[in-house]
């Protein structure tokens, strides 16, 4: 067990749909990560909070966004579902000192029918 | 940009044989490099890393060196167990403090039988 959690663990839905996923880091951990990972693109990194702003961004689309809360738990909204939106999301968190080591969590498994 | 290749799988392997996959990378700087396992089904777990070159980070009988000079971070073991069944992520890491996204190889599966 990482500490990490994610929430929900499957999440099936329609194309067009929105949905929210959510993560709570490990206790103490000022940094999120979400990243996707689909049958044809691996595993990408989507986007980075760091104690509650933006700090990185990677291959996220515009119909995606996501944020960090004060209590450091973080949420990745997709909109506009579409069928390759299909994939399992992870989120890690690091810790605030060196090496920045990245801890998962088990992922969500996003279904879009 | 940053870009790391591991080896295609599948690779099958009978039960005590050795184990090599292959990761190169491309990368500026001196980034830290590092193994992922996903086992069937679970999320990824770190397996090893190396922070500079000539590091070599090891765990559960796995070993991989960090290689400036090939690029190189090879994931051996000597002998694998049918437990050892997953996909392996070799990925790098800039050490560029608190904006550190991992860029990660396509993942290698390894399919150990009896």
């Amino acid at each position: 067990d990482s500490g990490v959690t994610q929430t929900p663990k499957h999440l099936i839905t329609a194309t067009g749909q929105r949905v929210t996923l959510r993560c709570s880091p490990r206790s103490g951990d000022l940094s999120v990560y979400w990243y996707q990972q689909s049958l044809d693109q691996g595993l990408q990194f989507l986007i980075q909070y760091y104690n509650g702003e933006e700090r990185a961004k990677g291959n996220i689309l515009e119909r995606f966004s996501a944020q960090q809360f004060p209590d450091l738990h973080s949420e990745l909204n997709l909109s506009s579902l579409e069928l390759g939106d299909s994939a399992l999301y992870f989120c890690a968190s690091t810790s605030a000192e060196e090496p920045y080591e990245q801890y998962f969590g088990p992922g969500t498994r996003l279904t879009v029918t | 940009g940053d870009s790391v290749t591991q080896m295609e799988g599948p690779v099958t392997l009978s039960e005590e044989a050795c184990l090599t996959i292959n990761c190169t990378y491309t990368a500026t700087g001196y980034p830290s490099l590092f193994w992922y396992v996903q086992y069937p089904g679970e999320g990824l777990q770190l397996l090893l890393k190396a922070t500079k070159a000539d590091d070599k980070g090891s765990n559960k009988g796995f070993e991989a060196t960090y290689r400036k000079e090939t690029t190189s971070f090879h994931l051996e073991k000597g002998s694998v167990q049918v437990s050892d069944s997953a996909v392996y992520f070799c990925a790098l890491k800039k050490n560029t403090g608190t904006a550190s996204k991992l860029t990660f190889g396509t993942g290698t599966r390894l399919q150990v039988t009896l």
